[in-house]
Formats: C-alpha cells, structure tokens, sequence
C-alpha cells in the first residue's frame, strides 16, 4: 500500500495570507489527524477527522480549521498567518480511528515570513 | 489533563552499551502509550505500544502504572538506532488523539 501523501511538502507565505495543506491516507484508512511539530512546542494535537466528521479537537484557534472528503482525504487549513505558524504540520491515518495503526505522512513545512 | 515528559532531550552511548529513554506520564485514567522513532531524513514510525508488549528492533517497553512510567530499553544499543524518540499517550475517550512528549535524541557512537 502506498504510504500517506502530504502536499505541497514545502510552503512559503507571507504574514496574514491564507493556506491549505493536503493529505491522502492510506487506501482504507477513515481516520486523518493533524499534528503542528514546532522546536519550541514539540508535537501538538490539532484536529482529527472520522468519516468527514471532526472528531476530536487540540486547543487551537479558530484560524486553524479542517475537514475531510468522502474519499477520507483531508485538508487543513490556516487564514490570517501569523509568524508563529511557521511549522512541519504532519497528518496521520489509521483505519478505525484508534490510534494503535497510526501512519505518519512526510509533513507539510510552512514558512511564515 | 494528559501530559508526557520525557527528562532528556539528548542521550549519548556507546555501540553496545545499554540504553534507556525515559517517559514519565500524566493521566488519570488507563492510557495507551506508544514510542515513535524519527531517523533522520524519515517520516515519525511507530516503533511500539504497550499493550502488544512486543519486543522490535531490539527495544522493549513496560508500562510501569504506580510510577507512571513507559521507559524504552535496549540492552545492546546499535550504531543505526541513532534517531530522534517520541513517547505518546493516548487516552480513553481521545480517538485517535496523540500527545507526545518533547522528544529524546539518541545517538549512538561508534
């Protein structure tokens, strides 16, 4: 099976613009999570989507926002950028939505300027 | 409230010598707790979960409740073990939800 997919892999904004990552899990999987992985905050829990319904969400602002397809794709998106959203956003899949099979995607890097 | 803490945020051995990671965990429930492993260049893996109480790549992991402790050991470290190391928790009601604690670089020296 081919591995969950992320695009673009590297991004490049500027302070008050909007953005939207993807994701494509694997083929099966119902599951997507997002993750912002930062130097200073680590890796941090941000949504999670369950057969297009949000399922489970991290204590961020409304800026942070997301949603899944019927194909399980995900998208997350961020408006209004601010400095501090420069991060590898990483998503997960897994098939039930339990977090024992979860798979990692190679990250989104979003640089802020 | 969950939390995962992981003291040490560099760890250095030799090739052969044992290693330990530790994780120390808040929950007030029973948690799932897992390690991830990142090498470099890679996407995050998971490398195990205490529930299956498995033993991969050489590394096992008890879940210790009265400490509240998920620590991950290998007897004889490897040169190609050298990576970055996650411990996770998730709990009852949290889905798919993963929180991880800040990450342990291990490397090995030769």
């Amino acid at each position: 099976k081919a591995g969950v997919t992320q695009t673009p892999r590297y991004l490049i904004k500027t302070r008050g613009q909007q953005v939207t990552l993807s994701c494509s899990p694997i083929s099966g999987h119902r599951s997507v999570s997002w993750y912002q992985q930062t130097p200073g905050q680590g890796l941090q829990f941000l949504f999670e989507y369950f057969s297009e319904t949000q399922r489970n969400k991290g204590n961020f602002p409304g800026r942070f926002s997301g949603r899944q397809f019927s194909n399980s794709r995900s998208e997350m998106n961020v408006s209004t950028l601010e400095l501090g959203d420069s991060a590898l956003y990483l998503c997960a899949s897994s098939a039930g939505g339990e977090p024992r099979g979860q798979y990692f995607g190679p990250g989104t890097r979003l640089t802020v300027t | 409230a969950q939390r995962v803490t992981q003291p040490e945020k560099l760890l250095s051995v030799f090739k052969g010598a044992p290693v330990e990671l530790k994780c120390n965990y808040s929950y007030s429930g029973s948690p799932e707790l897992f390690w991830y492993v990142q090498y470099s260049r890679q996407r995050l893996q998971l490398l195990l979960r205490h529930i299956s109480r498995e033993s991969i790549k050489g590394f096992t992991a008890d879940l210790n409740k009265g400490e509240t402790s998920f620590h991950l050991k290998k007897p004889f470290a490897q040169e190609e073990d050298s990576a970055m190391y996650y411990c996770a928790l998730s709990g009852q009601t949290s889905g798919s939800r993963l929180t991880f604690g800040e990450g342990t670089q291990l490397t090995v020296n030769p």
